[in-house]
């Protein structure tokens, strides 16, 4: 059984530029989550995705946007890329829905600079 | 506004000894609360949690308790171990739309245990 799978693990962005990150849920899993945690921080809520539709989302202004595609894989883009979104960005996988029984990748740390 | 409290950012504890971290929450609607340990470079593990109709659950080395009045709940380690070294995290459930759930996180506490 795979885990959750995050690429990539580091990025270097510029103020301004737009940026996607992936992740790969765990077998079995047909819900992810994804979270933004600043340094210091605890993890933020940013959305979740269920069956391929946006299922609620935190207070994360419209430029995070997300995709989930059918095999439950999902992106996270951010666009206008600014100085406070240098984060580690998690992504979780959970079964149906729940946030009971979530699994974390790694993570993926955005710096923007 | 921070509905998930952990007040200690940091604890240190020698080998063998009882670990207590604690976390404090303002959201009464929540429906349970988990614990995850983080190790530097990787995603926060689930380590124990706890239904909101419980006081106690206890798993190995762990126990959670939970005060419903006090809005309060700590993770007990015994005996703590140089490999409980993580920061540890509380959250809570809470609902989303269409009885989906997200969790809400504490800032973290950083356990030291000293060999």
């Amino acid at each position: 059984e795979t885990g959750v799978t995050q690429s990539p693990t580091h990025l270097i962005k510029t103020r301004g530029q737009q940026v996607t990150l992936r992740c790969s849920s765990q077998s079995g899993h047909n819900t992810v989550s994804w979270y933004q945690q600043a340094l210091g921080q605890g993890p933020q809520f940013i959305f979740q995705y269920y069956r391929e539709e946006e299922n609620g989302r935190g207070n994360f202004p419209p430029r995070f946007s997300g995709l989930q595609f059918p095999n439950y894989s999902s992106e996270l883009n951010v666009n206008a890329l600014e100085l406070d979104d240098s984060a580690l960005y998690l992504c979780a996988s959970s079964p149906a829905g729940t946030g009971y029984g979530y699994t974390f990748g790694s993570g993926t740390r955005l710096t923007v600079v | 506004d921070q509905q998930v409290k952990q007040n200690s950012p940091s604890l240190s504890v020698q080998e063998g000894r009882i670990s207590i971290l604690n976390c404090d929450y303002t959201n009464s609607m929540f429906d349970y609360f988990l614990w995850y340990k983080k190790y530097p470079a990787e995603g926060p593990t689930f380590l124990i949690s706890i239904s909101s109709i419980k006081d106690k659950n206890e798993d190995g080395r762990f126990t959670v308790f939970l005060n419903k009045s006090a809005k309060h709940l700590s993770l007990h380690i015994v005996p703590s171990q140089p490999g409980d070294s993580a920061v540890y995290f509380c959250a809570a459930s809470s609902s989303l739309q269409g009885g989906s759930e997200k969790l809400v996180f504490g800032k973290g506490t950083k356990l030291t245990v000293n060999p």
